[in-house]
């Protein structure tokens, strides 16, 4: 069983819908949580950074962690279809390593 | 400003060849990291360095990848006698500092096609 799992995919929605995508971990030791965006050919980018359990916002994007049920998520609203990319999540616990899901695959049609 | 750079950009080789691939991280960025993506995959975290020190190597996959750092600067990442499932995207990775706290810039990576 890997460390990481996120929601397969791929997701096609309509532009405006909210998007959520997911992932549970089984590492209780995970205290950062990352989400990248990854365009095709291209290397991921940092989205959303997270310490501990909690919520945070930045614009159209919100991440969520429970850290007791072990389950992060990405929350876009009114998507766009700029946001159609593979969405990566990512933890790690201490300095240098990174442990990623597989990717969700986003197409938000217009 | 320039951002990681990665070279090449694609690479096809025969099998048991060597290769080189190489990083040029953002400069001032102490830490480097290497990732290695298959098709459809996450990212598998191959070796990171801090400054030209690996302190840790146990994400290499086998002991035909080797990687380092000179000058606290450039990476290369060499793989010797290359099989078809090395074929993969490599990517590299730098950040300010080492650390969850700061943010990894990554490079386009570097398509390697092992025939």
């Amino acid at each position: 069983q890997k460390e990481v799992e996120q929601d397969p995919g791929p997701l096609s929605v309509p532009e405006g819908a909210i998007v959520s995508l997911n992932c549970t971990y089984s590492n209780s030791a995970f205290q950062y949580f990352m989400w990248y965006r990854q365009y095709s050919r291209k290397g991921p980018e940092l989205l959303m950074y997270t310490y501990s359990s909690g919520n945070k916002e930045d614009g159209r994007f919100t991440a969520q962690v429970d850290k007791s049920s072990k389950y992060i998520s990405l929350f876009i609203r009114d998507s766009q279809p700029s946001d159609s990319a593979t969405y990566l999540c990512a933890m790690s616990f201490n300095a240098g390593k990174s442990t990623f899901g597989d990717g969700t695959t986003l197409t938000v049609k217009p | 400003g320039a951002g990681v750079s990665q070279s090449p950009s694609n690479k096809v080789t025969e099998k048991g060849k060597d290769v080189e691939l190489r990083c040029d991280p953002i400069s001032g960025h102490t830490a480097l990291y290497w990732y290695r993506q298959s098709l459809g995959q996450g990212l598998e975290f191959l070796i990171y360095f801090q400054g030209n020190s690996a302190p840790d190597k146990s994400g290499l996959p086998s002991d035909r990848f080797s990687a380092e750092r000179t000058g606290g600067s450039v990476s290369t990442l060499t793989i010797q006698r290359t099989q078809q499932e090395d074929s993969a995207v490599y990517l590299c990775a730098s950040s300010l500092n080492l650390g969850p706290g700061h943010e990894q810039y990554f490079g386009p990576g570097t398509r390697l096609t092992v025939t």
